[in-house]
């Protein structure tokens, strides 16, 4: 596609339960990042996928967090057993994979409400 | 370790107004700093960067110098439009960290008003 796709763009979740979140990169691009946007927060990294490489997962805040990449290109941010804090937009964002990040491209975002 | 401070929002100005947006930052080591910008409904794009002291950078009108004895990025723009409306991000990126994470301000909050 033209640009990074995420779905949903919203989700209303009981506390408790699990939630996936999708993410469709552009083309092409080897490096996927994931980010959680909490109100009045600046964006906080949560995971890195570059190609074929083991992720770096230090970002992700419990063991309830995990991700993984398919193919090298959809990416899926699964959250389980859902808390009132995890709430928040979840972005996801991909680049060519150079050293710059001028060549982040970002999605809408997926804002997530755990009720 | 890396952090970046900008202003609290919202900020309100006139349209033709002039912009300051302050941004400050802490790194050990030599960052590389950016502005990006989220307007409504959609996703975050760069607006500009620098990445070595005294480079300025520049983009729609908008500019930001690389301070590092100040260790400021402020966001400037000489006379603003109510298309500038949205929200402004700060960040830095360490070249030391292999993965090249940005490290983010809260954001700031611009509204103009016709």
């Amino acid at each position: 596609g033209a640009g990074v796709s995420q779905s949903p763009s919203n989700k209303v979740t009981e506390k408790g339960k699990d939630v996936e979140l999708r993410c469709d990169p552009i083309s092409g691009h080897t490096a996927l990042y994931w980010y959680r946007q909490s109100l009045g927060q600046g964006l906080e990294f949560l995971i890195y996928f570059q190609g074929n490489s083991a992720p770096d997962k230090s970002g992700l805040p419990s063991d309830r967090f995990s991700a993984e990449r398919t193919g090298g290109s959809v990416s899926t941010l699964t959250i389980q057993r859902t808390q009132q804090e995890d709430s928040a937009v979840y972005l996801c964002a991909s680049s060519q994979g150079g050293t710059s990040h001028e060549k982040l491209f970002f999605g809408s975002g997926t804002q997530l409400s755990v009720l | 370790g890396n952090s970046v401070t900008q202003m609290e929002g919202p900020v309100t100005l006139s349209e033709e107004a002039f912009l300051t947006i302050n941004c400050t930052y802490t790194a050990t080591g030599y960052p590389s700093l950016f502005w990006y910008v989220q307007y409504p409904g959609e996703g975050l794009q760069l607006l500009l960067k620098a990445t070595k002291a005294d480079d300025k950078g520049s983009n729609k009108g908008f500019e930001a110098t690389y301070r590092k004895e100040t260790t400021s990025f402020h966001l400037e723009k000489g006379s603003v439009q109510v298309s500038d409306s949205a929200v402004y991000f700060c960040a830095l990126s360490d070249t030391r960290d292999s993965n090249y994470q940005l490290i983010w301000g809260a954001g700031t909050k611009l509204i103009i008003k016709p």
